[in-house]
């Protein structure tokens, strides 16, 4: 069949305004995971990540959120830059004999405006 | 800059070929991963190599094999192409005796005409 393209999820913000991204995670066995930022025509850049036995990391200017529960992770980014836009990735990783491989979400495109 | 490098950063070829894509890991990592990122399928894991051993597999397809050398670089060979094979084949590093934090690659850009 006719393959399509991803439609991603997007976010629109104003500059210095807060940013909240979402991601939903599919196995509940994970017990690591981590926020990428894509530029176009780059490689995923690491951000932030969090261990399942942790809820909440800061880093500089971003925090990521972790509630095992409901298998949801959120990144939120403090005073959002134009520098700022870009596609964000959550990724989780199960251990035992997958450690080392991650499983990326399908990302959400975030647009700042000045 | 990760400090991964990858070759060549865009490659054309026609159906039915083979190319050979090259990654170089950060100093001192051991794991090297690759994924491909399509527009239809996101990015997905393809496999790792740890220290010139194959220590995980993901969706790769039988046409694609991987290496990893002794100097650690790794090769990415994808033969047999077809169309649905265009994509960007980012290769990964991370840090010795564990996988935290991969640090990508800029990718290659393969396109198959």
């Amino acid at each position: 069949g006719e393959s399509v393209g991803l439609h991603l999820p997007t976010l629109s913000v104003q500059e210095g305004d807060n940013s909240i991204i979402n991601c939903a995670y599919s196995n509940s066995a994970s017990d690591y995971f981590i926020w990428y930022k894509q530029e176009s025509g780059k490689g995923p850049q690491f951000i932030i990540d969090i261990r399942s036995n942790m809820d909440k990391r800061q880093g500089q200017r971003v925090t990521v959120l972790l509630n095992k529960t409901v298998k949801h992770l959120s990144l939120q980014i403090a005073a959002t830059q134009p520098g700022d836009s870009a596609v964000y990735f959550c990724a989780e990783r199960v251990g035992g004999t997958s450690y080392g491989k991650l499983t990326f979400g399908q990302g959400t495109i975030l647009t700042v405006h000045p | 800059d990760s400090g991964v490098t990858q070759t060549p950063k865009h490659l054309i070829t026609a159906t039915g070929q083979r190319v050979t894509l090259r990654c170089s890991p950060r100093s001192g990592d051991l794991s090297v991963y690759w994924y491909q990122q399509s527009l239809d399928q996101g990015l997905q894991f393809l496999i790792q190599y740890y220290n010139g051993e194959e220590r995980a597999k993901g969706n790769i397809l039988e046409r694609f094999s991987a290496q990893q050398f002794p100097d650690l670089h790794s090769e990415l060979n994808l033969s047999s192409l077809e169309l649905g094979d265009s994509a960007l084949y980012f290769c990964a590093s991370s840090g010795r005796g564990t996988s935290d934090e991969q640090f990508f690659g800029p990718g290659t850009r393969l396109t198959v005409l």
